[in-house]
């Protein structure tokens, strides 16, 4: 079953404004990462944040976990046009030799 | 600077005809991995490599193999492809397993006709 699911689906917005897009997931984990997908294109790593790590910021990213929600969220500062992009988080169980598991994603939209 | 590279980015067989896609690696990772994604989908996890030691997901089909001769290359064998094996193959390494960064490639698109 999958681990990870984003939410929304799909996020239409100005550029400017923020996008926020969240996750959940279903057992306890090491760490949540964040990847960017733009169109045809491999994924690219935004940010990784631990367990035991409450916030985390990047540029004009900021991530937080609540482990006892076990639900993160990925907010983007003052969107670009060029932030349109599938946004995917990954998650590794907290039992050795997990895979890591992507959900399913949440395509972001940003026009000018 | 690339770092993860895939050959062919698109790649077109016939139903049925092996097929072999690559990676290579210039970071020196011990891991990589094969993903499959499907239109709209997760990355889904074929199987990894640490050093030399394979590691299969159980569902993984039986035509997908893969060979890694050494620390930089990577391929990804489909013997008899079916229509149904059309997606986008990503390869990804890291210098340990799961709980580190993953680098991807740029993909190899996979048409099946």
């Amino acid at each position: 079953s999958q681990q990870g699911e984003e939410d929304p689906q799909a996020l239409s917005i100005q550029e400017g404004e923020n996008a926020t897009m969240n996750c959940s997931y279903k057992t306890s984990i090491n760490n949540l990462q964040w990847y960017r997908q733009n169109s045809g294109r491999g994924l690219v790593h935004l940010i990784l944040i631990r367990s035991n790590e409450r916030e985390k910021h990047s540029g004009r990213l900021r991530v937080t976990l609540d482990t006892s929600k076990k639900s993160s969220s990925l907010l983007i500062t003052a969107s670009r046009a060029a932030d349109t992009a599938s946004y995917f988080c990954a998650t590794d169980a907290s039992q050795a030799g997990t895979a890591l598991i992507f959900g399913k994603g949440t395509t972001l939209s940003v026009s000018s | 600077d690339a770092m993860v590279i895939q050959n062919p980015r698109y790649q077109v067989t016939q139903f049925g005809k092996p097929v072999t896609l690559s990676c290579s690696q210039t970071l020196n990772h011990n891991v990589m991995y094969w993903y499959q994604q499907k239109s709209s989908q997760a990355p889904k996890l074929l199987f990894h490599y640490y050093d030399k030691d394979f590691n299969n997901e159980a569902d993984t089909p039986d035509n997908f193999q893969s060979r890694r001769p050494n620390t930089s290359f990577c391929f990804l064998d489909i013997r008899s492809p079916g229509l149904g094996d059309a997606a986008m193959y990503l390869c990804a390494t890291s210098s340990e397993v799961w709980t580190e960064t993953q680098y991807f490639g740029p993909g190899t698109r996979l048409l099946v006709l």
